[in-house]
């Protein structure tokens, strides 16, 4: 099944410590991205990547790091999370930056405390 | 810049009855317009797009949305609605620039028995 998966779904952490949000995709697209979803915000990008090695910033990219060392993965690494990084993230792909339909996974609730 | 406006953070809608979600635009050049459609706890879903052609464009699930170039709107129809259909919709405009997609703050869609 052609499908975006992340993992955790829900994660609850606290400032300052480390964490690493995986996303994967099964559908060898070129472009993914990530997006935060706050209530009155709608969707924001974090940052996104065009293909292998090759990673831009979005919209909101402060706090965030990204790799895509490989096509079918693209990690969002918050290195010092805080309390404003509390969000619902998601991640996406498509076949190209310009492909007409984005698919999303699942999402990760994150929670700083 | 390219934006993408949802007037209404709520509409309310009784089963059978259609319904009307908004949304209007601001571009420079041809629009490439979407919706998407997010369930609890889920991801986003595709529902469908405008990018040339017949003004009244057909989706899934028996959604349809009409653009209209005058008005800079693209509000998602369906002629009657059903109580499964409550969810999140998100109207987004492509970025001419950067291919990106610019999202909405989403408009909640309750639909009573």
């Amino acid at each position: 099944e052609a499908q975006v998966t992340q993992n955790p779904r829900y994660l609850i952490t606290v400032t300052g410590k480390k964490l690493t949000v995986t996303c994967s995709q099964n559908m060898n697209h070129e472009y993914m991205s990530w997006y935060r979803q706050d209530p009155g915000l709608g969707l924001r990008q974090i940052y996104y990547s065009m293909n292998v090695e090759v990673t831009d910033k979005g919209d909101v990219p402060e706090g965030y790091k990204v790799s895509r060392k490989e096509k079918r993965n693209f990690p969002l690494i918050l290195e010092s999370p805080s309390p404003n990084q509390t969000s619902l993230y998601f991640c996406a792909s498509s076949l190209s930056v310009s492909a007409d339909t984005q698919y999303f996974g699942p999402g990760t609730r994150l929670t700083v405390l | 810049a390219q934006s993408v406006a949802q007037p209404e953070d709520q509409v309310n809608v009784a089963e059978g009855n259609p319904l009307t979600v908004k949304c209007t635009y601001s571009v420079s050049g041809n629009p490439y317009l979407f919706w998407y459609v997010q369930y609890p706890n889920r991801g986003l879903q595709f529902l469908l797009k405008y990018i040339t052609g017949d003004n009244l464009v057909k989706g899934s699930y028996g959604f349809e949305a009409e653009f209209n170039k005058s008005q800079t709107s693209f509000h998602l129809k369906k002629p009657s609605a059903l109580v499964s259909d409550s969810a999140l919709y998100f109207c987004a405009v492509r970025d001419g620039d950067t291919d990106k997609l610019i999202f909405g703050t989403g408009t909640r869609l309750q639909v009573f028995p």
